[in-house]
Parts: C-alpha cells; structure tokens; sequence
C-alpha cells in the first residue's frame, strides 16, 4: 500500500544552521507529493509541491526534489530562522485508486536564537 | 477572503455520545476532506466529499459518517463515541479532485472524549 515515512523528531537547530528533514514514500506510480507545514495551534499550510519526477518545489527557502529513483522527497532549507519551528509533515497523494493523501508522522522542529 | 473555517472549536464528550463537526470550504473550492489527527501523528483521511456525496473513505468505521451540503460546507457525525476518537479533527477544501490539488486546512476541532 502507500505510506510516507520521515525522519523522527524533534530537530532542535540553532538560527542560521541547515535544515534537512528525510522523507521517503511507497506507492504505485507516480504521485504527488507534499510538504504541509503546522504552526502551534493552527492547522496545516501548504509548504511546496512536486507532482512529477525531477521537480523541485519550493517557498520561502525550503526546497524539496521529487526523487523516484531513490522515493525521496527530503525538505531542505539553507538557513532556518526562529520563526520556522514548527511540525513538518510529508504526504503524498496517490493518482491510482483514489485521491486519498496520506501523511507521515511528522518532524517537529525547534530553532534556538 | 475567508479560509476554511470549522465549528466548534473545542468539544468534551463522553463515551457513547454523537457529535457533529461543522466546516465550511474556503470560497471557490467544492470539494472537502475530513481528517483525523491524533496528538503527535499525522493526520489520518477519513473521507473526502464532492457534490454531496462520499467519493473516497479511509479506514475508518461506519461510526463516522458525513454530509456535504449544496452550498458545499460539511458536516462530520462521529456516532458510540469512544475513547480512542479523541483527536484534533481537521476539514480540508480544494477545487475538484485532483491528485496535484492544494488542500486548504481549517484550523481543526479539538475533540475531547471522556
């Protein structure tokens, strides 16, 4: 079946460190693939999308490339600030059987001042 | 422009109860999703409406049943509450279904069964 796994948190980081949170998925062809991001006490925003091999997406300096070789999707982000702790979570939507997304456990992350 | 918008926000129940959850889809979008997200997980799907009927369901029992309506907000019934079902419940929009469709996120209802 379809399932996304990524890396296990928390992620603490200090301000201006790199960023990389693992995702890795299983599905049968070719799906589209997200990252959502949840602010305390909201509910999730979008964060970038890829919806073909070799796609990166990105948005305010988070990045993601759509890796079939290797079914990744790790989110990458060069400098982190305070404001992006948050919980970050991998989904994907499957183009075969239905629309159903399906999301990873998510990654919390903290950043330190 | 309002987002997707979800009512109540907090709710106490306790077991055996029925509730019902309220969302509205941002302006433009027909299609809504409801989620289920338990603390420290992912949120799990549990069924998606467009044109007022079911077009997708997860894995969850008949317990949990909804309704979309012809101005297109939803409702999610949750009957014989248990325990296990509270969780923080979450509405999603988009337009029509599509794999490579953004899903707006309501901020979610906070259900709480004793």
């Amino acid at each position: 079946g379809n399932s996304v796994t990524q890396m296990e948190g928390p992620v603490t980081l200090s301000e201006e460190a790199f960023l990389t949170i693992n995702c890795t998925y299983t599905a049968t062809g070719y799906p589209s693939l997200f990252w959502y991001v949840q602010y305390p006490g909201e509910g999730l925003q979008l964060l970038l999308k890829a919806t073909k091999a070799d796609d990166k997406g990105s948005n305010k300096g988070f990045e993601a490339t759509y890796r079939k070789e290797t079914t990744s999707f790790h989110l990458e982000k060069g400098s982190v600030q305070v404001s992006d702790s948050a919980v970050y979570f991998c989904a994907l939507t499957p183009l075969t059987g239905g629309f159903k997304t399906i999301f990873g456990a998510g990654t919390r992350l903290f950043v330190k001042a | 422009d309002a987002g997707v918008t979800q009512s109540p926000t907090h709710l106490i129940k306790t077991r055996g109860q029925q509730v019902t959850l309220r969302c509205s889809p941002k302006s433009g979008h027909d299609t809504v999703s409801w989620y289920q997200q338990a603390l420290g997980q992912g949120p799990q799907f549990i069924f998606q409406y467009y044109e007022e009927e079911e077009r997708q369901r997860g894995n969850f029992p008949d317990r949990f049943s909804g309704h979309q309506f012809p101005n297109y907000s939803s409702e999610l019934n949750v009957n014989a509450l248990l325990l296990g079902d509270s969780a923080l419940y979450l509405c999603a929009s988009s337009f029509r279904i599509a794999g490579d469709n953004e899903q707006f996120f309501g901020p979610g209802t906070r259900l709480t069964v004793l």
